[in-house]
């Protein structure tokens, strides 16, 4: 299984860049590496998606080294609203449905930022 | 966008009752997820769906149904619900790229 490690926590203040890290050693080949943000009372919601280097999209970056062992979420500048628990997926994201079970979404990085 | 509606946002169900939690796509998605999610232990894979009629268990099977009749609709049953189901159930769908998740039922079970 694809398991990962994130923070379980971070804070931080608004305008500020905020990083965080997900290790995920035992990735496989055809694993995508896929960020969600979570607020209290609603679904996960996609953020980025990447399988190496670097992805930026309008909302955050994803930053993943060559071994693909860890990636890094980068969202700049956050606000209050960026208050929330993020999750990194590593998988293959439904590109075969065997895949799923090797999900793990884990407990996710909760996020705090303060004015 | 793709959109994954879950009939109820909260339910209140006595002990040993049937539960049926529905959860409806609108994008055609061939791959349909339940999960439940309690704090501590992020999200956990209950059953998941890759066509109508076929299912596959997740990590935590034990307890729960689904049925999948239609492409659109998921349903997740709860046989006879014990007060260790309550929980927040997710429901997600997927084809070829991520995850679209459902707003969440909350289901307590008294």
């Amino acid at each position: 299984l694809a398991k990962t490690t994130q923070p379980i926590s971070m804070d931080s203040y608004e305008g500020q860049e905020v990083n965080i890290t997900c290790s995920h050693n035992n990735i496989a080949t055809n694993d995508y590496i896929t960020w969600y943000q979570q607020f209290p009372s609603q679904g996960p919601r996609f953020i980025i998606q990447g399988y190496k280097t670097k992805v930026t999209n309008e909302v955050a970056s994803l930053f993943i080294p060559a071994d693909r062992k860890s990636s890094t979420l980068s969202l700049p500048r956050v606000s209050l609203s960026d208050t929330a628990v993020y999750y990194c997926l590593v998988g293959d994201m439904g590109r075969s449905h065997t895949g799923f079970q090797k999900l793990v979404f884990g407990t996710g990085t909760r996020l705090l930022v303060s004015p | 966008d793709v959109k994954v509606t879950q009939s109820s946002r909260y339910l209140v169900k006595r002990t040993g009752e049937k539960v049926f939690l529905e959860c409806v796509q609108d994008m055609d998605h061939e791959n349909m997820f339940w999960y439940r999610q309690d704090p501590g232990l992020g999200l956990r894979l209950i059953y998941f769906s890759y066509d109508v009629k076929m299912k596959e268990k997740g990590d935590i099977p034990e307890g729960y149904s689904v049925s999948r009749e239609k492409k659109e609709r998921f349903s997740l049953i709860l046989e006879s619900a014990s007060t260790n189901q309550t929980s927040m159930y997710l429901c997600a769908t997927s084809q070829g790229g991520g995850y679209t998740f459902g707003s969440g039922t909350r289901l307590t079970v008294v």
